[in-house]
């Protein structure tokens, strides 16, 4: 069972347009969301992430939404470039729960166009 | 931050063998974790390496497929026993402190492919 949906699979954006990821969770108890960006045959690397206390976070051009009546959470690229073009994850973690017991969405593959 | 350097970056082995990847973390941290990333699907957290002791398993996960040490606070291993085309994926060492930020690093990955 999948603790956290992912979607789409899969997207392409032209450049300077916005690309936006979203994901659901039904567990209640997760309590930080990270997104994170992983370029081909490199590990994972944290990009941002969030705490239900607050429903929104922006550092530079990505910004995570967050709707905890909804249990939606999402991943918006302002003005997308070629070089983001990469695999973003969603993950959650369980508040209480050690620091690496991370439940990943299946990812989604960015395409930006240039 | 934290670096995180693992060995081998990608292997080819026959079934039935067993490979050891090492994880070598460049600061000390109090935590390190394996993860799985099968091709085109999420990351599983396999396990917890526990320093000194027997690492925490996942449901799913058991010792004598994957057995681990961690001997001191910035070294592991993950050994994949007896291995079959099921177990070609990527495996991943992360690491991170316990605190305020919770950041979890990872390696770059160790490719692996069963023939």
């Amino acid at each position: 069972q999948q603790q956290v949906k992912q979607s789409p699979q899969s997207l392409i954006v032209q450049k300077g347009g916005i690309s936006i990821i979203n994901c659901a969770y039904e567990n209640t108890a997760f309590d930080y969301f990270p997104w994170y960006q992983q370029f081909p045959g490199k590990g994972p690397a944290l990009l941002i992430a969030i705490r239900p206390d607050v429903s929104e976070k922006k550092e530079g051009r990505f910004t995570i939404s967050f709707n905890k009546s909804a249990k939606q959470f999402s991943l918006h690229i302002m003005d997308s470039q070629p070089g983001d073009s990469a695999t973003y994850f969603c993950a959650a973690r369980l508040r209480g729960s050690t620091l690496g017991r991370l439940y990943f969405g299946r990812g989604t593959q960015l395409t930006v166009w240039p | 931050s934290a670096v995180i350097s693992q060995k081998p970056s990608r292997d080819i082995c026959q079934r039935g063998t067993s490979l050891t990847i090492q994880c070598q973390v460049d600061s000390q941290v109090t935590m390190m974790f394996w993860y799985r990333q099968q091709p085109g699907q999420s990351l599983t957290l396999i396990a917890t390496a526990n320093q000194g002791s027997e690492a925490t398993y996942e449901s799913g996960f058991v010792i004598d497929k994957f057995p681990i040490s961690r001997p001191n606070l910035t070294f592991s291993t993950l050994t994949v026993s007896n291995m079959s085309p099921e177990d070609s994926s990527i495996y991943l060492c992360s690491a991170g402190t316990s605190g305020n930020t919770g950041e979890l690093f990872f390696g770059e990955g160790s490719r692996l492919t069963v023939l």
